[in-house]
């Protein structure tokens, strides 16, 4: 089994939804990310927890929320789904130890 | 400004060729840095970390850093068409986040 996956892997949903991305790992790290991916963009930081009781805002947390429900349980909220965040977004973990990333397989949204 | 940048692409060679990628970086606190590989569609996978001055090879890969010029590269030798990927250069500041390059394609021509 995959150490990070996340759920669902595609997702089309309405403009003004609200929809949830789900993150799941086995590594038993710590620190979790989520990150969404744009064509000539690269990765850009949306949120990260280094534990459960530490959430911080990323580069570009507007319009996105998160949950961390347990060390091993990372989720992504859009409260009011727009285009513009139609992405590819991906879940990554890490050890406080090491700087090196481990991503899940992403979940690609697209947002009508 | 972004904390890393790569230099524009995309980048096309012959197979068996040296494919050459290049990462600038601003933040002259910066610890250590990555490059990952990405296929179409695909998460990132980590290749080559760097943390010291100088040279780290692992097969074909060579990482390059030179933290007075706040330089990074990525040499790929004997080019394989199995290379053709997206690659990203990504450089660890405050805290361990990591800061992404915008990535450059290559394609290794058969």
């Amino acid at each position: 089994d995959a150490d990070v996956t996340q759920t669902p892997r595609n997702r089309i949903t309405k403009t003004g939804k609200r929809i949830m991305l789900e993150c799941s790992q086995t590594k038993g790290h710590d620190r979790m990310y989520w990150y969404r991916q744009d064509p000539g963009l690269g990765l850009r930081l949306i949120y990260y927890s280094f534990d459960v009781k530490d959430i911080n805002k990323g580069e570009i947390s507007d319009g996105y929320s998160v949950s961390r429900q347990a060390q091993a349980k990372f989720s992504l909220s859009l409260e009011s789904a727009i285009p513009n965040q139609t992405a590819l977004y991906f879940c990554a973990t890490s050890d406080p130890l090491e700087s090196e990333q481990y991503f899940g397989p992403g979940t690609r949204l697209t947002v009508t | 400004q972004k904390e890393v940048e790569q230099n524009s692409g995309p980048l096309s060679v012959p197979e068996g060729a040296i494919a050459s990628l290049n990462c600038t970086y601003s933040d002259r606190g910066s610890q250590s840095f990555f490059w990952y590989r990405q296929y179409s569609g695909k998460s990132p996978e980590l290749i080559m970390f760097i943390y010291s001055n100088g040279d780290k090879e692992d097969g074909r890969f060579t990482a390059q850093l030179n933290k007075a010029s706040q330089y990074v590269s990525l040499l790929i030798r004997d080019s394989q068409p199995s290379d053709s990927a997206t690659y990203l250069c990504a450089g660890a500041f405050n805290d361990y986040k990591l800061s992404f390059g915008a990535g450059t394609t290559v394609t290794v021509r058969a």
